[in-house]
């Protein structure tokens, strides 16, 4: 089975901060995602990549950035933490039209 | 409005009850349409898949597509509390395009 792994389940970080979040594929899986879920709003698109260094906004990019210097490694990153980015952040990697998720960083910024 | 229309629930239903969860969508282009099982805590697991319209079953588990009503529907039979959990619906109009996602259920099995 494929697994998608994130870094940290938990983290509690500072206004202002750059917050690093990893994401890891060991199924060779060109595409990867990164999500944001909020309560009432569902899963949103924050960024996502074809290819090794490549990168493409998604609904919410304001904020964000990406890096994926590797085939199996999509880090998100958060210039400088602001409060309204607590949130539950899922990265995703597809094959064909199944996605496979990690199990979630719930990021809490104080 | 939402490309894609899920009620948020939460549904709550007897434990053996047949439950039945929707959305409605807005694109004609649709043509792969997907449920997702999330449970607390976890990230989204694919359940069932669809291509077009029509049913398709996997044990307890049927999904079904009526384009021409822009309705999706996913049923379960013999409800368990393991059942439990928020099921998302996806959709695109074609297996390379990004997914669209419905808000999700939280649905809640009573033993």
């Amino acid at each position: 089975d494929v697994k998608v792994t994130q870094s940290s389940r938990y983290l509690v970080k500072r206004t202002g901060e750059k917050v690093f979040l990893e994401c890891v594929q060991d199924m060779d899986h060109e595409n990867m995602f990164w999500y944001r879920q909020d309560p009432g709003l569902g899963l949103r698109l924050i960024y996502f990549s074809y290819d090794v260094k490549m990168k493409e906004k998604g609904d919410i990019p304001e904020g964000y950035s990406v890096s994926r210097e590797k085939k199996e490694r999509f880090s998100l990153i958060l210039e400088s933490a602001s409060t309204n980015q607590t949130s539950m952040y899922l990265c995703a990697s597809r094959r064909a039209y199944g996605y496979t998720f990690g199990s979630g960083t719930r990021l809490t910024v104080v | 409005q939402k490309e894609v229309e899920q009620d948020p629930g939460p549904l709550s239903v007897p434990e053996g009850a047949i439950v039945s969860l929707n959305c409605t969508y807005s694109n004609s282009a649709f043509q792969y349409f997907m449920w997702y099982r999330q449970y607390s805590r976890k990230g989204p697991e694919l359940l069932m898949y669809t291509y077009s319209s029509g049913n398709k079953e996997d044990g307890r588990f049927t999904a079904q597509v009526d384009k021409s009503s822009k309705y999706i529907s996913l049923f379960i039979r013999d409800s368990q509390p393991s059942d439990s959990a928020t099921y998302l619906c996806a959709m695109s109009p074609d297996s390379n395009y990004q997914l669209i996602w419905g808000a999700g259920t939280k649905l809640i099995i009573k033993p």
